[in-house]
């Protein structure tokens, strides 16, 4: 069983949807959890970040953590074009290695 | 804040030579980088964790001998392919560990664009 389970895709969505992006994991120890943003042939870019459960807002991003089933969302409101990309979730346990999904391929259809 | 760049972008070299890849944190100092390598369309592989002044650590699998790493200062981490062979071919990204600029959150990885190698 991996570590991290993520839908690799790919998602397509029409401009202005809702996108929900979902991981689950399998280490009850993983404490942070983050979101990047990946273009391609590009690196990664840190869009999220939470610290065990919760949820957590910032613009049209919104990222959820629920510990008790381990399973993390990113949302995305009013999707635009150029929120195509491909999106990550990551966990650690702390400061050293994350450890990564399989990253989800979203198009934002205009 | 926290740019992380690396050099070269692209590279292509023959089979048997080695190729040096630089990755520099820009606006600050990092202690700790890591080395990640990344096949297409497939997530990043953690392939080893460089600290400045002392021997890198490398990841179940990954060859020590054939992947250098050399992080000589506080902004600076190479990663050497040695006698590089085809299925050496990947996107090779680094990252560095910086404070957050995001609010709540404890140090943080910043990601380098990465380096595409194609061994011939």
């Amino acid at each position: 069983q991996k570590e991290v389970e993520q839908d690799p895709g790919p998602l397509s969505v029409p401009e202005g949807a809702i996108v929900s992006l979902n991981c689950t994991y399998s280490n009850s120890a993983f404490q942070y959890f983050m979101w990047y943003r990946q273009y391609s042939r590009k690196g990664p870019e840190l869009l999220m970040y939470t610290y065990s459960s919760g949820n957590k807002e910032d613009g049209r991003f919104t990222a959820q953590v629920d510990k008790s089933s381990k399973y993390i969302s990113l949302f995305i409101r009013d999707s635009q074009p150029s929120d195509s990309a491909t999106y990550l979730c990551a966990v650690s346990i702390g400061n050293e290695k994350l450890t990564f999904g399989t990253g989800t391929r979203l198009t934002i259809i205009p | 804040g926290a740019v992380v760049s690396q050099h070269p972008s692209w590279v292509i070299c023959k089979s048997g030579t080695s190729v040096k890849i630089e990755c520099r944190s820009l606006d600050f100092q990092a202690t700790t980088m890591f080395w990640y390598r990344q096949f297409p369309k497939q997530s990043l592989m953690l392939m080893a964790t460089s600290n400045e002044g002392s021997k890198a650590t490398y990841e179940q699998g990954v060859e020590k001998d054939k992947f250098l790493i050399n992080h000589a200062s506080l902004t600076l981490s190479t990663l050497t392919v040695t006698s590089a062979h085809p299925e050496d071919s990947s996107f090779y990204i680094c990252s560095a560990l910086s404070p957050s600029f995001i609010s709540g959150a404890t140090d943080t990885q910043y990601f380098g664009p990465g380096t595409r190698l194609t061994v011939l």
